[in-house]
C-alpha cells in the first residue's frame, strides 16, 4: 500500500487560511487521496477527497499536484473549532479500510 | 438518520471478563468497520464486513478477539477474557461502499480493563 507522510504538527491564527500539506510520492494512479480529521474526545470526520482534480466543498479544499505525489488541505479560514487532528489517506479499488498514518496535529491560536 | 450509534461509551471491567461492544451502522450501508484507538499504536483497523460478511480480519489482535455482523443493523465485538492492554477507544464506522465512499465514524467506546 502506498504511504503517506505528513508533519506532526502545525500552527495556525484564528481566522487565517490553513495549507496542510501530505505526500504521497508512491501513489498509484488510481488511488484516491482522502482527508479525515479527528477532533479532541471525538471520532474522525471525513473532510474531503479527490483524485487528480482540486476539489472543494463547505469545510475545505483539496489541491492536487500535477504528478499526484502530493497534495495540500486548504483551510480557507480557521477557527477555533478546527483545531483537530487531520489524516490524509489513500484508498483504492478493493481497498475500501482507511489505514491512518500518525495524522498532522493542527493547533489554532486565537 | 441518527449515524453510527456505539454502546456503551465507557466500559470499565476486571481482567478476564467478558466484554461486548455493540454497533448499529447507518441504515443503507453495505460496509462496517471497527477500529482501535490508543496512544502507542494510533488509529488501526481491527476487522470490515460487507453485506454482513467478514472480508479483512487481519487486525483483529489475537484469537482473544472475534466480531460478528448477525444483520446489517447489528455488529458486535467481543474480547475475552481481556486484558489490560485491551484498553482503548473503539470506533465503528459504516459506508456504502466503495473505497471513494466517506466512512462515518461513530462515538467511540472507551474500554478500561483494570
Amino acid at each position: 500500500d502506498a504511504k503517506t507522510t505528513q508533519p506532526n504538527s502545525m500552527e495556525s491564527n484564528e481566522e487565517e487560511p490553513v495549507h496542510l500539506p501530505c505526500n504521497h510520492s508512491t501513489i498509484s494512479g488510481t488511488d484516491y487521496i482522502h482527508w479525515y480529521r479527528q477532533l479532541p474526545s471525538q471520532g474522525p470526520e471525513y473532510v474531503i477527497h479527490g483524485l487528480t482534480s482540486n476539489v472543494n466543498n463547505r469545510m475545505a479544499s483539496l489541491a492536487i499536484a500535477e504528478d499526484r505525489k502530493s497534495s495540500t488541505l486548504i483551510l480557507h479560514r480557521a477557527t477555533l473549532r478546527d483545531a483537530a487532528v487531520y489524516y490524509c489517506i489513500l484508498t483504492n479499488f478493493g481497498n475500501e479500510k482507511l489505514t491512518f498514518g500518525t495524522g498532522t496535529r493542527l493547533t489554532i491560536i486565537p | 438518520d441518527a449515524g453510527v450509534i456505539q454502546s456503551p461509551r465507557h466500559e470499565v471491567t476486571e481482567m478476564g471478563q467478558e466484554v461486548t461492544l455493540r454497533c448499529k451502522p447507518i441504515s443503507g450501508h453495505d460496509y462496517l468497520f471497527w477500529y482501535r484507538q490508543t496512544m502507542m499504536r494510533g488509529l488501526e483497523l481491527l476487522i470490515y464486513f460487507n453485506n454482513n460478511v467478514p472480508i479483512d480480519d487481519s487486525g483483529m489482535p489475537e484469537d482473544r478477539f472475534s466480531a460478528k455482523m448477525p444483520n446489517a443493523s447489528f455488529s458486535t465485538l467481543k474480547i475475552q477474557p481481556s486484558e489490560p492492554r485491551d484498553s482503548a477507544v473503539y470506533f465503528c464506522a459504516s459506508s456504502w461502499g466503495s473505497h471513494t465512499d466517506t466512512q462515518y465514524f461513530g462515538p467511540g467506546t472507551r474500554l478500561t480493563v483494570l
